[in-house]
């Protein structure tokens, strides 16, 4: 089927290695922030989430980190497998309003 | 499995149809969100219910239109297609009601949509 976002920045890792995806978002107010990994044909997935108050929040091979002085939140992904293979969305948030996402990054592991 | 359900998964129609995307929420989720998703752009979020209400609206177009059922089923109504509206749609559900849903308990994505119109 067709791939989301044909024209996404893509991150080219070796099987193994550790993966960090970048994003910068755009409000100051934002108040909570999640990473979602959508496969080709699905929906986008659940990873991790971290509130405001938090600067590093860790999952399992997964950790966010959030600077709120520069708007950047990155996701780390640790020993990254095939199976990782997927573009990563972050998505910002504040009571009132609605998430807003980011364009995406794909993600891709090689052998 | 997010536990999210949408039908059909995919739909190809003429311009000027009209079309009917349903979705069924996580068992227990009270909130159902619409998200578009073409190629070159973004999840852009549509319209949200809260346990049969309209919450909040989005960038939803006039012919577009949706509600949530007794059952909190959703259904998403596009109508006068354009190919323009040619993309994936996607349905979410959360526990909470407000437009992020509650902390620890984000948006989970049913498999979408996806719409094709020639």
């Amino acid at each position: 089927g067709e791939s989301v976002g044909l024209h996404l920045p893509t991150l080219s890792v070796q099987e193994g290695d550790n993966s960090i995806i970048n994003c910068a978002y755009s409000n100051s107010a934002s108040d909570y922030f999640i990473w979602y990994k959508q496969e080709s044909g699905k929906g986008p997935q659940f990873i991790i989430d971290i509130r405001s108050n938090m600067d590093k929040r860790q999952g399992q091979r997964v950790t966010v980190l959030l600077n709120k002085t520069v708007k950047h939140l990155s996701l780390q992904i640790a020993a990254t497998q095939p199976g990782d293979s997927a573009v990563y969305f972050c998505a910002e948030g504040n009571y009132g309003q609605n998430f807003v996402f980011g364009p995406g990054t794909r993600l891709s592991v090689l052998p | 499995d997010s536990g999210v359900t949408q039908t059909p998964k995919h739909l190809i129609t003429a311009t000027g149809q009209r079309v009917t995307l349903r979705c069924s929420p996580r068992s227990g989720d009270l909130s159902v969100y619409w998200y578009q998703q073409s190629l070159d752009q973004g999840l852009q979020f549509l319209i949200q219910y809260y346990n049969g209400e309209e919450r909040a609206k989005g960038n939803i177009l006039e012919r577009f239109s949706a509600q949530q059922f007794p059952d909190l089923h959703s259904e998403l109504n596009l109508s006068s297609l354009e190919l323009g509206d040619s993309a994936l749609y996607f349905c979410a559900s959360s526990v909470g009601g407000g437009p992020i849903g509650s902390y620890n308990s984000p948006l989970h994505f049913g498999n979408g949509t996806r719409l094709t119109v020639t």
